[in-house]
């Protein structure tokens, strides 16, 4: 079965500090690949997705994510990180349809 | 973008009696919703696919009688966890399809005593 792997579990930086949370997809086939935030007390949002083309993806709020087959990767980057960065991250995939599979997250803080 | 909403967004039921959760999605059509279940620092698992006009399909080890699904129309997916234990204590979180982009509900944090 497909699943997702994610590093880091918990990340705490410093604003302007670059951030990379690593993560990792196990399924070998065509696969679709999502990075979602959670910010306290709200839904989850979608910050960037891969399907297929260039395997740098940019998303919102100056994220991108580069899919890098040969190492089954999809992390996640930003170069500058800000105290509204404040987060809960997941790595989800998905092969068909879009039921997806989770990573466990990683709890990103960002001090001031 | 579009929006899924849940409801009740958090609830407090005794143990043995049945909670009912509600996904809809307020400005799209969703032939097809999901319903997933976070515990405590974990990640969030598929329970189940909800079909409109037709039966959920189940993961593997998610009782279906215990979790029962119902979506009766293209904007309304219901889950309902008959005989509720401390052990169903969890967050349920629902999503629904538009646009190549799954969007999700607010979640629904569910406390069994």
């Amino acid at each position: 079965a497909q699943s997702v792997s994610q590093h880091n579990h918990h990340v705490i930086l410093s604003e302007a500090a670059s951030l990379e949370l690593g993560c990792n997809y196990s399924y070998g086939g065509t696969v679709n690949l999502f990075w979602y935030v959670q910010y306290p007390g709200q839904h989850l949002q979608l910050l960037l997705k891969y399907f297929s083309g260039d395997p740098l993806v940019k998303g919102i709020k100056g994220f991108e994510a580069e899919f890098i087959k040969s190492k089954f990767s999809f992390n996640l980057r930003k170069p500058s990180v800000q105290w509204s960065d404040t987060a809960e991250y997941f790595c989800a995939s998905a092969n068909s349809g879009y039921a997806l599979n989770f990573g466990k997250g990683t709890s990103l803080l960002v001090t001031p | 973008g579009a929006v899924v909403s849940q409801h009740p967004s958090w609830v407090i039921c005794k143990s043995g009696t049945s909670v009912k959760i509600e996904c809809r999605s307020l400005d799209f059509q969703a032939t097809t919703m999901f319903w997933y279940r976070q515990f405590p620092k974990q990640s969030l698992m598929l329970m189940a696919t909800s079909n409109e006009g037709s039966k959920a399909t189940y993961e593997q080890g998610v009782e279906k009688d215990k979790f029962l699904i119902n979506h009766a129309s293209l904007t309304l997916s219901t889950l309902t966890v008959t005989s509720a234990h401390p052990e169903d204590s969890s967050f349920y979180i629902c999503s629904a399809s538009y646009s190549a982009e799954a969007f999700f509900g607010q979640g629904t944090r569910l406390t069994v005593v």
